[in-house]
Order: C-alpha cells, then structure tokens, then sequence
C-alpha cells in the first residue's frame, strides 16, 4: 500500500516564486488535509477538502491555494512564496471528516523559501 | 477555543522501564482523540484511536487512557527500547470541527 505520497520531499525556493506541492492517496479517502509543522508552534491546519470539489480553509490559510478535482489529488499550490512559509508541510487523509478512523500522514516536503 | 498541552516537552528514560505521557485539553465536548509517534525527518504514524464513549484502547506494549470529565489521555508505554525514541503527539477531534495537535512529547530511550 502507498498510503499518502507527496511529492518532492525537498524543495528550495527564491522569494516570488510559486510552486505546487503534490499529494496523493490510494486509500479512497475523502477528507484530505493540509498542515505546516513549525518549531514551537506544533501542526496547524492550512486547507482541507472532504471531498472532490469542495475545499476550505484552515487555520492558517493565507498565501496558499488548494483545488480537489479527484478524489485522489489534493494539491496545494503557493502563489508567491515568502521566507514565512519555511516550514515541514504534510498531507494527510482519512474516510470522512466525521469517522472514527485515524488520520494517514504523508512524508512531508521540507520547504526552504529564501 | 480548543487548547492541547503535552507535558513534559522532553523526556529521557533507561531502556526496560514502563512510562506514561500525559495530554490535557481543555473542552472535554471531543469526538475522539488519538496518539501518533512522529520519527525525525518523517510524517505522523497513528498508533491509537481511542473514540469519546471509550475509556482506554490497547496496542501491544501501548495503551492510551481517556478521561473526558477531567480532560486528560495518558500513553503508557510497557517495558521501553530504544526503538521507541521518537516524539508522541496527541490530538483531539472536537464534534463539528477540525483536530487539534498538541506540541508533542520528545521521548528518548537510553541504552
């Protein structure tokens, strides 16, 4: 089984720039979330998704989009990277967001925005 | 507002001894509330679920206590090894609204 993938699992960018994190599960999950994990400040919540084509927003939403045309693919896209958005970002998915099943994480992308 | 502590931050113990991590939150209205183990460089791995009319749930050498009423979890850990080092979180799912991290245990396990 490959759980929750996401794609690179490193990444350097330039201040401006914009770049798309991929994330994608083979469980035919429908809630899908994003999270940042930061020193100090634990995980908190980007955007999630409960399912194809509905999407909303997290705690800490701004500076980031996220589109859910399948059930699969939950990418999330920053649209002018800033030094702020140095950080460990994860997928993670589950059957619903109303279950009693655990969430799955993927590996994590290490952003570095400079 | 839902808030989770995990104390200690840190925590160093010799191999072979029996521990207990602790996790309070403060509003007790939760849907469920699991423990994950995080190694370094790697995402969250759930090790137990545990839903809010349950009081405890058992994984080999694990088993996580819930206490609604005081709002506090427990992760005991039986007879630790090395392979156990890594930081445990805990996170509560509140009826209706997103989960909720703690910051964390970092558990250290000395040889």
């Amino acid at each position: 089984n490959a759980g929750v993938t996401q794609t690179p699992k490193f990444q350097v960018l330039k201040t401006g720039q914009s770049m798309t994190l991929q994330c994608a599960q083979d469980m035919n999950h429908e809630y899908m979330s994003w999270y940042r994990q930061d020193p100090g400040m634990g995980l908190r919540l980007i955007h999630y998704s409960v399912g194809a084509g509905i999407t909303d927003q997290g705690e800490v939403p701004n500076g980031y989009n996220v589109s859910r045309s399948t059930t699969e693919d939950f990418p999330l896209r920053l649209l002018s990277a800033a030094p702020s958005q140095t950080s460990v970002y994860f997928c993670a998915s589950s059957y619903s967001k109303f279950d009693n099943q655990p969430q799955h994480f993927g590996d994590g992308t290490r952003l570095s925005i400079l | 507002k839902q808030e989770v502590t995990q104390i200690p931050a840190a925590l160093s113990v010799p191999e072979g001894e029996n521990l207990v991590l602790n996790c309070s939150f403060t509003d007790s209205a939760i849907y469920n509330l699991q423990w994950f183990r995080q190694d370094p460089g790697k995402g969250l791995t759930s090790l137990l679920l545990i839903q809010s009319s349950q009081r405890e749930q058992t994984s080999g050498r694990l088993n996580a206590s819930l206490d609604k009423s005081s709002g506090r979890s427990t992760l005991y850990i039986a007879a630790s090894q090395p392979g156990d080092s890594a930081t445990y979180l805990c996170a509560v799912k509140p009826r209706d609204d997103k989960i909720i991290f703690g910051k964390g245990t970092r558990l250290h396990i000395l040889p």
